[in-house]
């Protein structure tokens, strides 16, 4: 299971910061990359970016000046970081799983965590 | 990017139906394209991946066909627990890319 976690409202220009939590399984293990997609009703749903438990991260380029994703293998959690936040960033986030094999489907999401920008 | 188109994008139906969703893709895909059934408040979950490959512990009343840019989701035998937003979303490129889905309702 995948479970976000975070405030629910982030001032615009302030810094988003979501946490997901991994149980069920490890999240070292070498069968998965562990993402990040929101969903907006402007732009459907988006990839933000994956990461593997070594901390290796890719990001979509639209965002990838104002984004970091990390991990915390002891804790079984990786992490989103979003920089100077607009009313645009608004959306549900999830969490979720990619499979590495050469399908890279995502088989496993959390339920989204939504998060509006507002002051 | 590689832009994926859903049609319909809403549709109507009755418990024993049989309906059919299209999803097509701006450029090549191959069979990495994969489908998923999201309903509110809920985690999304995966049905089909690579096309046609039926993951694990979803009916078999869900089928998919399709390969490079063309596209197909059928469920056969509507049941109350399939009413739900499908998306398709490709991985053959980066970044993955998501159709704006298809809202299945009860007729």
């Amino acid at each position: 299971q995948l479970q976000e976690s975070g405030p629910g409202l982030v001032k615009p220009s302030e810094t988003l910061f979501l946490t997901c939590t991994v149980s069920g399984g490890s999240i070292r293990s070498s069968n998965y990359y562990w993402v990040w997609i929101r969903q907006t009703p402007t732009n459907g749903l988006e990839w933000i970016g994956s990461i593997y438990y070594t901390g290796t991260a890719y990001y979509t380029p639209s965002l990838k000046s104002r984004v970091t994703m990390s991990v915390d293998t002891s804790k079984n959690q990786f992490f989103l970081r979003l920089n100077s936040v607009t009313a645009a960033d608004t959306a549900h986030y999830y969490c979720g799983r990619r499979h590495s094999s050469t399908w890279a489907q995502f088989d496993l999401w959390g339920q989204g965590s939504l998060v509006i920008v507002s002051s | 990017d590689i832009q994926m188109t859903q049609s319909p994008s809403s549709l109507s139906a009755s418990v024993g139906d049989r309906v059919t969703v299209t999803c097509r893709a701006s450029q090549d895909v191959s069979t990495l394209l994969h489908w998923y059934q999201h309903k509110p408040g809920k985690a999304p979950k995966l049905i089909i991946y690579a096309a046609s490959r039926l993951q694990s512990g979803v009916p078999s009343r869900f089928t998919a066909s399709g390969s490079g840019t063309e596209f197909a989701l059928t469920i056969s035998n509507l049941q109350p627990d399939d009413f739900a937003t499908y998306f398709c979303q490709q991985s053959f490129d980066v970044p993955p890319t998501f159709g704006r889905g298809t809202k299945l309702e009860i007729k």
